[in-house]
């Protein structure tokens, strides 16, 4: 149980334009899940966390309005990327917790971006 | 031995032989910690956590150990294989939070 899905797992895009990255939670619901960005040879570094039905609360140096997230359903999350550049190339991981308060998280594969 | 590379240190082990992977901890106020194992192009895998009321939890060949005073947390395994090689992170989780803070991360190789 707790399986957690991304989709795409990874993506070319052009510089300028958007990509939406999807991350489900397949058997359970998830109160809360949260958006990390990890660049080769780095740790983790969590972008924002969001629940169902409200507004993503982002990390600090985190853009909101470039990095969009939308917790529509209890096992939805989607993160769009707008007007990428290459910069933004990088392994964009998302979690789901079952319980509110409580660390334990379940990651999904992960979406590699590429910006050209 | 340990060795510092351009962002992650590494540990290189013998197969078979006993891993001790490191890891210091910042917040005081943390009470659940956790280890994941990451390979290569995949997402965090959970290993084993444990909560500040222990010092020591013991699962299949892995055993987290937890020194609150000196904020340090530890993971061993055992017999280490091939199949372990892989980065290693530690996360914390701040009492009353949800958000787990991760370690800056070791790599593990396990020669044959």
């Amino acid at each position: 149980g707790a399986v957690v899905s991304q989709h795409p797992s990874w993506v070319i895009c052009k510089s300028g334009t958007s990509v939406k990255i999807e991350c489900r939670s397949l058997d359970f619901q998830a109160t809360t899940m949260f958006w990390y960005r990890q660049f080769p040879k780095q740790s983790l570094m969590l972008m924002a966390t969001s629940n169902e039905g409200s507004k993503a609360t982002y990390e600090q140096g985190v853009e909101k309005d470039k990095f969009l997230i939308n917790h529509a359903s209890l096992t939805l999350s989607t993160l769009t990327v707008t007007s990428a550049h290459p910069e933004d190339s990088s392994f964009y991981i998302c979690s789901a917790g079952r319980l509110a308060g409580v660390g334990e998280q379940y990651f999904g594969p992960g979406t590699r971006l590429t910006v050209t | 031995g340990e060795s510092v590379g351009l962002h992650l240190p590494t540990l290189s082990v013998q197969e078979g032989d006993n891993s001790i992977i490191n890891c210091a901890y910042s917040n005081s106020a943390s009470d659940y910690f956790i280890w994941y194992k990451q390979e290569s192009g995949k997402g965090p895998q959970f290993i084993i956590d444990i909560r500040s009321n222990m010092d020591k939890r013991q699962g299949q060949r892995v055993t987290v150990l937890l020194n609150k005073t000196v904020k340090h947390l530890s993971l061993q395994i055992a017999a280490t294989q091939p199949g372990d090689s892989a980065v290693y992170f530690c996360a914390e989780n701040k009492k009353g939070g949800n958000k787990l803070v991760f370690g800056a991360g070791t790599i593990l190789r396990v020669k044959s």
